[in-house]
């Protein structure tokens, strides 16, 4: 299987900052990449998809970008309600694995 | 508007088994493929298994091969995932969720979960 690894696993940020999390595959996995958020006790939302491509609904401050095995979730002007975990997700392979999450929370 | 709906969570024995549902609304449902996830208790998220929306491919996450088989019935609009020999690792809560329409697969709804919690 793929495995994907995210850097942090948590990371602390003020209102406003622009924030980069990375992801991760243990091989190349072309543009076969999304990203999740989810908050508190919530379902998982998708906000990227083919690593770069914004969720139809999703604030313009979310972007990803990246290919192969390095991928990057960056968050500019970073909001309240932004404060939630983060999870890649590949989709290059059918067994579609998840990176262990990133934990995102306000200073 | 899009809707998944699960249901048939609960406790169990180590070893019984359980059936979940997942009601689909909102959207031609025999046009998706499908998937379980599922997320540990404190932990991330595990892909569990999908199927085509012709229902004519199933895949599964090796935990769970040989124990658990994902089906749909398109004529009610309603995902099933009948899980078997429940151990305490399988303790989560389960979503379902809908495949983007898209090139390549990505989950572009889920339902709000149900919890499976296996212990004596």
């Amino acid at each position: 299987d793929i495995q994907m690894t995210q850097s942090p696993s948590s990371l602390s940020a003020s209102v406003g900052d622009r924030v980069t999390i990375t992801c991760r595959a243990s091989q190349s996995i072309g543009y076969y990449l999304n990203w999740y958020q989810q908050k508190a006790g919530k379902a998982p939302k998708l906000l990227i998809y083919d690593a770069s491509n914004l969720q139809s609904g999703v604030p313009s401050r979310f972007s990803g970008s990246g290919s192969g095995t390095d991928f990057t979730l960056t968050v500019t002007s970073l909001q309240p309600e932004d404060v939630a975990t983060y999870f890649c997700q590949q989709s290059y392979s059918v067994v579609y694995t998840f990176g262990q999450g990133t934990k995102l929370e306000i200073k | 508007q899009v809707q998944l709906v699960e249901s048939g969570g609960g406790v169990v024995q180590p070893g019984k088994s359980l059936r979940l549902s997942c009601a689909a609304s909102g959207f031609s449902f025999s046009n998706y493929g499908m998937h379980w996830v599922r997320q540990a208790p404190g932990k991330g998220l595990e892909w569990v298994a999908n199927i085509w929306s012709t229902g004519k491919n199933q895949y599964y996450a090796d935990s769970v091969k040989g124990r658990f088989s994902i089906s749909r019935d398109n004529s009610r609009s309603t995902l099933f995932l009948q899980m078997n020999t429940l151990s305490a690792e399988d303790t989560a809560i389960y979503y379902c969720a809908r495949e983007s329409s898209g090139t390549t697969v990505s989950f572009d709804f889920w339902g709000i979960g149900t919890q499976v919690t296996v212990s004596s």
